[in-house]
């Protein structure tokens, strides 16, 4: 199975700030990833998909990058409605997996 | 608008058997492919199992296999997630998916979830 690393777990961060969140896969997953945000007691969102399109509606602050095995979601401004915990998910095989989360929390 | 809205969560006890239902609404049912997708209280996601739009293949995380069943019916806009052989680790909500791409294929990028259904394995 691969593995989905994030990093960081967890991250302080104030109104305004320019946010990275790294993902990393233990092969290569060529660009078949996605980045989805959720909320306490709601669904996840989808965000991004095949590592750099951004979803219809997401707002374009959002942003995503990479290849191979390392990926990365950033927020430009951070913004008081995207305090959230972010995943990212592979689906170049199967089984599908997801990273652990990271939570951005209010610094 | 897309909807999807699962039911036939509850407690069951370990070894027991349940099914969860997810009605799917405002879209072609037959064109995408539909997964399930599980999150254990206070955990991160993860994938259980994806069916085509045919219905004609199926996938299963290894942690299932053999003991849950994912089908779906085209003239009830319906997918299910049979679960036999149920343990206190499949405890966690869990949520119906739509597939975003509409091929039919299980591309993997899920668009469209539902709100959840609370299934809880306990003696």
């Amino acid at each position: 199975d691969i593995q989905m690393t994030q990093s960081p777990s967890t991250l302080s961060v104030s109104v305004g700030d320019r946010v990275t969140i790294t993902c990393r896969a233990s092969q290569s997953i060529s660009r078949w990833l996605a980045w989805y945000q959720q909320k306490p007691g709601k669904a996840p969102k989808l965000l991004i998909y095949k590592a750099s399109t951004l979803e219809r509606g997401v707002p374009s602050r959002f942003s995503g990058s990479g290849s191979g095995t390392e990926f990365t979601l950033t927020i430009s401004s951070q913004q008081p409605d995207d305090f959230a915990t972010y995943y990212c998910q592979q689906y170049n095989s199967y089984p599908w997996t997801f990273g652990q989360g990271t939570k951005v929390e209010i610094k | 608008e897309v909807q999807l809205l699962e039911s036939g969560g509850g407690l069951v006890q370990p070894g027991g058997s349940l099914r969860l239902s997810c009605v799917a609404s405002g879209f072609t049912f037959s064109t995408y492919a539909m997964s399930w997708v599980r999150q254990a209280p206070g955990k991160g996601l993860e994938w259980v199992s994806a069916i085509s739009g045919s219905g004609g293949s199926t996938h299963y995380a290894d942690s299932v296999k053999g003991r849950f069943t994912i089908s779906r019916d085209r003239f009830k806009n319906t997918v299910y997630l049979q679960m036999n052989s149920l343990r206190a680790e499949d405890t966690a909500v869990y949520y119906c998916a739509r597939d975003h791409d509409s091929s039919g294929y299980p591309g993997g990028s899920l668009d469209y979830w539902g709100q959840g259904s609370l299934v809880t394995v306990s003696a």
